[in-house]
């Protein structure tokens, strides 16, 4: 099965524009969550996403968003860019009643 | 509210010595514990739950419930043991939160 995949890998972004993030699961799994990656915050958990709709969510401003089609791939909007938006953003799937997350590459973004 | 805690930022270990990486965690309710690790220039993935009781290249994790830990351990390290690993739980709405993770770095 191929694995979790994530578009575009590498982002760079100005300040006060808006990016969307890509994120394919892996086949037969309905569940992607979204997390964020930064040296200072560690992981932190953003939204999950099962059949459409957001399931749980984070304790991100409402900048962040996201939606899951009824492919299951998920994407991931940040508007009104700011400096601190700079991390690594992972995708994980999973099958829905398994905590094992499958987690792709990562998009890392960069806000300048 | 809910918190996982590692207290090592890094965890520097002779090869063939023991390691043991803490991990204590806050939860009201029973919750599912895991470890992940992250090799360098790879994705983060699994390595063991503690519902599997299992042990994955030669290291296993107990739940104790009474110390509300779930310490990582091996007899043994390796070279390729070198990597961040994080504890993460999972709250019964399926949220996983993970810990800030533990640096291990192994000399031969």
């Amino acid at each position: 099965k191929a694995g979790v995949t994530q578009t575009p890998r590498y982002l760079i972004k100005t300040r006060g524009q808006q990016v969307t993030l890509s994120c394919s699961p892996i086949s037969g799994h309905r569940s992607v969550s979204w997390y964020q990656q930064t040296p200072g915050q560690g992981l932190q958990f953003l939204f999950e996403y099962f059949s459409e709709t957001q399931r749980n969510k984070g304790n991100f401003p409402g900048r962040f968003s996201g939606r899951q089609f009824s492919n299951s791939r998920s994407e991931m909007n940040v508007s009104t860019l700011e400096l601190g938006d700079s991390a690594l953003y992972l995708c994980a799937s999973r099958v829905m009643g398994s905590g094992e997350q499958y987690f792709g590459p990562g998009t890392r973004l960069t806000v300048t | 509210a809910q918190r996982v805690t590692q207290p090592e930022k890094l965890l520097s270990v002779f090869k063939g010595a023991p390691v043991e990486l803490k991990c204590n965690y806050s939860y009201s309710g029973s919750p599912e514990l895991f470890w992940y690790v992250q090799y360098s220039r790879q994705r983060l993935q699994l390595l063991l739950r503690h519902i599997s009781r299992e042990s994955i290249k030669g290291f296993t994790a107990d739940l104790n419930k009474g110390e509300t830990s779930f310490h990582l351990k091996k007899p043994f390290a390796q070279e390729e043991d070198s990597a961040m690993y994080y504890c993460a739980l999972m709250d019964s709405w399926g949220k996983l939160q993970f810990g800030a993770g533990t640096q291990v770095v192994v000399t031969p």
